[in-house]
């Protein structure tokens, strides 16, 4: 594999499921994002670890709950999800010295 | 506080026609700027980026972008369109003295007619 690796791309779940979603990058880099896309908005940075530390946290509902383990994984845990948050999330990664962005390809999320 | 706006959500080109992409930004530093396509049901890739070089910015696929701070513009051209050229296509600016955050419009959807 290489690049930013996301899964999985396709996910279905109920208000009250709880799922995670899964980001590896494979390029050595520090730093890793979690955005979300909505049809007709800009994206909107939710979430940024560095050295695997979270240094930004853009007013996010808690029923998302970001995890990075080490410099090469980050999750997105859901909970308790509202229809509303049905969109695209996309992961991202950087050297920590660039803000050229690396994506993965995302995970399609629809709640029912 | 940093911005960009892109002027059009669609536009729509005949195939080996000039393809122009409009982006405004608004930065009280001197920013960095950034060019991204997004093909249908995949992730963000890099087009081309400016970071205080030279003004004309050369990219991938035949597509550049010009800097011009007078009018706070990041336009994004083609001189001919391809079929393949169809997808999205997002500018963001970044601060300079900021690593990792990136600021993206809208989004501009690009239609290419045979």
């Amino acid at each position: 594999e290489t690049g930013v690796t996301q899964t999985p791309r396709h996910l279905v779940m109920g208000m009250t499921n709880k799922k995670s979603l899964k980001c590896e990058q494979h390029l050595g880099h520090n730093a890793m994002y979690w955005y979300k896309q909505s049809a007709k908005k800009p994206l909107e940075l939710m979430f940024v670890y560095s050295l695997e530390e979270r240094v930004e946290n853009n007013s996010v509902p808690s029923r998302f709950s970001p995890e990075c383990p080490n410099s090469s994984h980050l999750f997105l845990h859901l909970h308790t999800l509202q229809p509303e948050d049905s969109a695209l999330y996309l992961c991202a990664s950087s050297p920590l010295d660039s803000n050229e962005q690396f994506f993965g390809p995302g995970t399609r999320l629809t709640v029912l | 506080a940093q911005s960009v706006t892109q002027l059009g959500s669609h536009v729509s080109v005949s195939e080996g026609a000039l393809v122009l992409l409009r982006c405004n930004y608004s930065s009280s530093v001197p920013p960095y700027l950034f060019w991204y396509v997004q093909y249908p049901n995949q992730g963000l890739q890099l087009l081309l980026k400016y970071t205080s070089a030279a003004t004309l910015v050369k990219g991938i696929n035949g597509f550049e972008a010009e800097f011009k701070k007078s009018e706070t513009s990041f336009h994004l051209t083609k001189p001919s369109a391809h079929m393949s050229d169809a997808a999205e296509y997002f500018c963001a600016v970044s601060r300079m003295d900021s690593s990792y955050k990136l600021i993206f419009g809208s989004g501009t959807r690009l239609l290419v007619r045979p």
